[in-house]
């Protein structure tokens, strides 16, 4: 079967360093996504990973090892407004997104 | 209209009825998608359109239909709703299908409850 794993819940504080892991199996691969959702609202694209390494983009960065089936999200200087569910999709052979159950980032004071 | 809407933004319906879930986007995207969404599970994938005049079934199709009669709209039916059914529906296109950098855009999701 197909397997997107995340850590149900994090907890971090302003300002400081997060990382979101996401382990998958799926038939096939092509292509790593991540997508930020805020609470009663719609999942918008944060980064997309087809080849192994990182990818930088501001205050946020995704990595991808595609030997390990692994994947993180990597969120710098954490503001308030970073406070939303981070939903890990990996596309499979069919060029489907297979999706995780998402990781619900509480950011405090 | 910029982007994707959905239509209604949320709805309480008995079992038993026919309901269908709107979407247009005027992106001109040829890909066009509807998922589920339920607390503690994925996003799952319902009905797709890879380009307008086709469908294809997803993770959960059943009770659930689609057409695709033009590139900017996707409606789905539920041709008798049932309670677990009850969920937020998400609307959803790409600019292809495929791969490549190719992500996909949402609408703001509707919010049914099946009673």
């Amino acid at each position: 079967g197909q397997n997107i794993d995340q850590p149900t819940e994090m907890t971090a504080t302003e300002g400081a360093i997060v990382q979101i892991n996401c382990t998958y199996q799926t038939s096939g691969f092509n292509g790593l996504f991540w997508y930020q959702q805020h609470a009663g609202e719609a999942p918008t694209f944060l980064s997309y990973n087809v080849l192994d390494g990182l990818e930088e983009k501001g205050r946020f960065s995704s990595f991808l090892s595609r030997s390990k089936g692994y994947s993180y999200l990597l969120l710098k200087e954490l503001q308030m407004k970073d406070s939303a569910s981070y939903l890990c999709a990996v596309r499979d052979s069919n060029y489907q997104l297979i999706w995780g159950a998402g990781t619900k980032l509480i950011i405090k004071p | 209209i910029a982007g994707i809407t959905q239509a209604p933004t949320s709805q309480i319906l008995a079992a038993g009825r026919r309901m269908t879930l709107r979407c247009t986007q005027d992106m001109r995207h040829n890909a066009m998608y509807w998922y589920r969404q339920d607390l503690g599970l994925g996003l799952r994938l319902i009905h797709y359109s890879n380009t307008a005049g086709t469908t294809g079934k997803g993770e959960v199709p059943d009770g659930y239909s689609v057409s695709r009669a033009n590139t900017d709209d996707f409606p789905l039916t539920l041709a008798s709703a049932v309670p677990s059914q009850t969920s937020v529906y998400f609307c959803a296109s790409s600019e292809l299908a495929g791969g490549g950098y190719n992500e996909q855009f949402f609408g703001p999701g509707t919010r049914l409850t099946v009673l």
